[in-house]
């Protein structure tokens, strides 16, 4: 299948900061990405959808001040978590969509907030 | 997407079938069944999918009911790496590239020495 990588896989950083995170199609283009957080033990929660060249579109609940998204090209995302508190620690994981509408995962990217 | 139903967990002795249940009783025509399965700190992995025929692939089988409303994964010998979180989703294929997949609480298989 095809592949989608995540970077950093995991990051720690003091409160107040901001973290950025990739995500990147290695071999398709990526119509349509998303982004998911995973908390301990629990399931994946939608995020927010993003498609190259346009606005993202946030979940009920996500504040789209806080966590920014840019899809700037047909393999690369990005989500930026701003001004991280210890409650946004979590499992960070995106997924992109090609022409046949599959999704593929990435690894995912560990964040922890001190 | 309709809504699934499966097992919070199940045990499984190791070279032994792992049978996963999933009830979607309100699947609708057009959706489809998929099996994605999330190994601990990993992203999810696409497993099977199916619409209503029986699939099978080097990872596992699929069998859905004749009438849709539930269906099994079955892994035909467990090894200790399929220890995962398994999903069930019923979504629509095709059509708008950006159908999401919603997750549920999936089963998680812990398969046994």
């Amino acid at each position: 299948g095809a592949v989608v990588s995540q970077h950093p896989s995991r990051v720690i950083c003091k409160s107040g900061t901001s973290v950025k995170i990739e995500c990147r199609s290695l071999d398709f283009q990526a119509t349509t990405m998303f982004w998911y957080r995973q908390f301990p033990k629990k399931s994946l929660m939608l995020m927010a959808t993003s498609n190259e060249g346009s606005k993202a579109t946030y979940e009920q609940g996500v504040e789209k001040d806080k966590f920014l998204i840019n899809h700037a090209s047909l393999t690369l995302s990005t989500l930026t978590v701003t001004s991280a508190h210890p409650e946004d620690s979590s499992f960070y994981i995106c997924s992109a969509t090609g022409n046949n509408n599959e999704q593929f995962f990435g690894p995912g990217t560990r964040l922890t907030v001190l | 997407d309709a809504k699934t139903t499966q097992p919070t967990s199940m045990d499984c002795a190791e070279g032994r079938a792992a049978n996963l249940p999933c009830n979607h009783s309100t699947i609708s025509g057009n959706e489809y069944v998929y099996w994605y399965r999330q190994i601990h700190s990993q992203g999810p992995q696409y497993i099977i999918h199916g619409l209503k025929n029986n699939e099978t692939n080097e990872m596992a089988s699929l069998i859905i009911t004749e009438d849709r409303k539930s269906s099994t994964l079955i892994l035909p010998h467990a090894t200790l790496r399929d220890t995962a979180v398994y999903y069930c989703i019923v979504r629509v294929a095709g059509g708008n590239a950006g159908n999401m997949l919603t997750f549920g609480g999936g089963t998680r298989l812990m398969v046994k020495p």
